[in-house]
């Protein structure tokens, strides 16, 4: 059955320091997105993207963030300067229509 | 925004156990999905169910769109049904992101 996948599943990094989390979306899937949750906290909607764009984004998605589909196959999420309060499971979601499908995440910790 | 909110918060249970969770809505929503997430944190996809009733093996959910609520009904539940179990919408209009609920944690006892 085809599924999202995300690397690394989990990653530890420096505050101030650049992190790119990786997914490939599911192959016939049109629709992007990348969520956010906090320990212990609810899942956070953070971006969505759609036709090489962003098409949706939250305030928690502030200057920091970028989003990049760099091939056919790879979409992205890059925090520039991660500071101790981005430290989260991050998931990356795809849609063909209206379903979304969640990868396993990433565990990113800011130390 | 739409107001989700789930309930119980908490629910401990022994094995074999069946049990209702509830999603109420402020307002009409769109594309109602639910979620499991397991102990590693990883977000299973149950159901799709904008409207009407699925069922998936011990797994079922009815969503009555109409009254602005949807239910998942576990039965003989099993320690491997233990997690935290979110109910997800997205708003109307075109935007396609979910919304979730703060879940229900669910505890599977032996």
């Amino acid at each position: 059955e085809p599924e999202v996948t995300q690397t690394p599943s989990h990653q530890v990094t420096q505050m101030g320091q650049e992190v790119i989390l990786r997914c490939v979306p599911i192959s016939n899937h049109l629709y992007f997105y990348w969520y956010r949750q906090i320990l212990g906290q609810k899942v956070e909607f953070l971006v969505s993207f759609y036709n090489n764009e962003i098409s949706e984004k939250s305030e928690i998605f502030d200057d920091q963030f970028s989003v990049e589909r760099p091939d056919g196959s790879n979409f992205t999420l890059k925090i520039r300067s991660t500071k101790l309060e981005d430290s989260a499971m991050y998931f990356c979601a795809s849609s063909e229509f209206s379903e979304a499908f969640f990868g396993q995440g990433t565990r990113l910790t800011v130390v | 925004g739409i107001q989700v909110e789930q309930s119980p918060p908490d629910l401990i249970l022994q094995e074999g156990a069946n049990s209702t969770l509830r999603c109420n809505f402020s307002d009409s929503v769109n594309n109602l999905q639910w979620f499991h997430q397991n102990p590693w944190g990883q977000l299973i996809n149950l159901f799709y169910i904008p409207s009407g009733t699925k069922q998936n093996g011990r797994l079922s959910a009815t969503t009555v769109a109409t009254e602005r609520y949807s239910l998942l009904y576990i039965s003989s539940s099993q320690t491997t049904d233990s997690g935290v179990y979110f109910c997800a919408h997205t708003t109307s209009g075109s935007a396609r992101q979910l919304t979730f609920g703060s879940g229900t944690q669910l505890t599977v006892l032996p």
